[in-house]
């Protein structure tokens, strides 16, 4: 049973467009939400993070939205670079083990040119 | 500052060998995790060391898979013996204690 989804596999976008990535979870002890970033042959590396507390946090050209009671939150990338272009990760876990973190499946970006 | 270190970055065997993965974490990150990361899906923790004892190794598949953080610094990762599902990417993280996870390259696994 997945407890993170991220149900596009890829997405497109041109250069200088807005990328939105999706994740839904269905655990409602999530509290703490993470995004990663993975390049080919590379580890994952921390992009941006969201407490249960907050709806919106941004850095930079990167927002994470969360919408709790939907159980859903998304990864806005404004303006989109072709170096953008990765594996991203969602990723939760819960306040009284933040150590655990529950990885979905990954969303492909291409960034275009 | 080095990151994670692991090695070998890839390693081929015929099922049945053993095989074993190592892992150098940050300087001073006391938290050690080790995921098995499959085509198509997110990293899936195996173990997690809190310096050199196991908190956590509820996914860990104990029949065949043992590892092992002496002195609470490098750690070691063995499958023995490898079957063909073992084939994934093996990747090392670590941490201060509840902050971000920091990852290595991975080793990427083939079992023939």
């Amino acid at each position: 049973d997945q407890q993170v989804k991220q149900n596009s596999p890829s997405l497109s976008v041109q250069e200088g467009r807005i990328s939105i990535l999706n994740c839904d979870y269905t655990n409602s002890m999530f509290d703490y939400f993470l995004w990663y970033k993975k390049y080919p042959a590379e580890g994952p590396t921390f992009l941006i993070s969201i407490s249960s507390i907050k709806d919106k946090n941004e850095d930079g050209r990167f927002t994470v939205f969360l919408n709790k009671s939907a159980k859903h939150l998304s990864l806005h990338i404004v303006p989109s670079q072709p170096g953008d272009s990765a594996v991203y990760f969602c990723a939760a876990s819960k306040e009284t083990s933040y150590d655990k973190v529950i990885f979905g499946p990954g969303t492909s970006l291409s960034v275009i040119p | 500052e080095a990151g994670v270190v692991q090695s070998p970055r890839y390693k081929i065997i015929e099922k049945k060998q053993p095989v074993a993965f190592w892992c150098n974490p940050i300087s001073g990150h006391n938290t050690l995790y080790w995921y098995r990361q499959n085509l198509g899906q997110g990293p899936e923790l195996l173990i997690r060391y809190e310096n050199e004892e196991a908190v956590d190794d509820s996914q860990l598949p104990k029949d065949r898979f043992s590892a092992e953080r002496l002195k609470g610094v490098d750690s070691t990762l063995k499958i023995q013996p490898a079957e063909l599902g073992d084939s994934a990417v093996y990747l090392c993280a670590s941490s201060l204690h509840l902050q971000t996870q920091y990852f290595g390259p991975g080793t990427r696994l083939l079992v023939l």
